[in-house]
């Protein structure tokens, strides 16, 4: 089945520790995207990639990193810089920038 | 600021009744031009899309946007809604003068009643 996977769907950390969610697809997709959505603001630009080895950051990238070392995986770490991680983390991709995006299912992150 | 804007964030609709969510963007250049929907508990997934040609876009389930360049919008349509069709819209859009990223709008909720 091709697509994008997400895991975990759901994560608990406590405040302080960085967490990576994971993105992987295997739709041979050269751009990946990481999206935050948070009630009544839509979804917010973390980070994108246009091909493997680069990243670029969206409109809020502070308090997160991200690594394309292989096409089909794209990490997102949130790390303790994120003032406030708590919310959905959705990863997508797409053929090349501009084009049809396709998302996984999510991961719904909680930080106490 | 460039950016997406849908000003209806709540909407509730009876069955059969038509529907009209705006859209407007304030970029330049070329667009691409997207809505997405998520239905309860589902991943997002694309409903229709403009890249060229014909203004008025048809997509799945009966949805259909019509892209004004002289308006910048790209409102989303159907004429006769369904409970099922209860969900979040969202509109989306890259520019090629703004790095071709995917930029989203708010989102609008849609609740239809049966």
């Amino acid at each position: 089945d091709g697509g994008i996977t997400q895991s975990p769907k759901y994560l608990f950390r406590k405040e302080g520790q960085n967490v990576t969610l994971s993105c992987e697809q295997n739709l041979n997709h050269d751009a990946m995207y990481w999206y935050r959505q948070d009630p009544g603001q839509g979804l917010r630009l973390i980070y994108y990639s246009q091909i493997v080895n680069d990243f670029q950051k969206g409109d809020i990238a502070e308090g997160y990193s991200v690594s394309r070392e292989k096409k089909e995986s794209f990490p997102l770490t949130v790390t303790s810089a994120q003032k406030n991680p708590t919310a959905f983390y959705l990863c997508a991709s797409s053929v090349v920038l501009n084009t049809e995006a396709f998302f996984g299912q999510g991961t719904r992150l909680t930080v106490v | 600021a460039q950016s997406v804007s849908q000003h209806n964030h709540h909407v509730i609709l009876s069955e059969a009744a038509s529907l009209e969510l705006g859209c407007n963007y304030s970029y330049g250049g070329t667009v691409n031009l997207f809505w997405y929907v998520q239905y309860p508990g589902q991943h997002l997934q694309l409903l229709l899309k403009y890249f060229s040609g014909d203004p008025l876009v048809k997509g799945i389930k009966g949805f259909e946007a019509e892209f004004i360049k002289s308006k910048f919008s790209f409102n989303l349509r159907k004429p006769s809604v369904q409970w099922s069709d209860t969900a979040e819209y969202f509109c989306a859009v890259t520019a090629n003068n703004a790095g071709n990223m995917l930029t989203f709008g708010g989102g609008t909720r849609l609740m239809v009643k049966p």
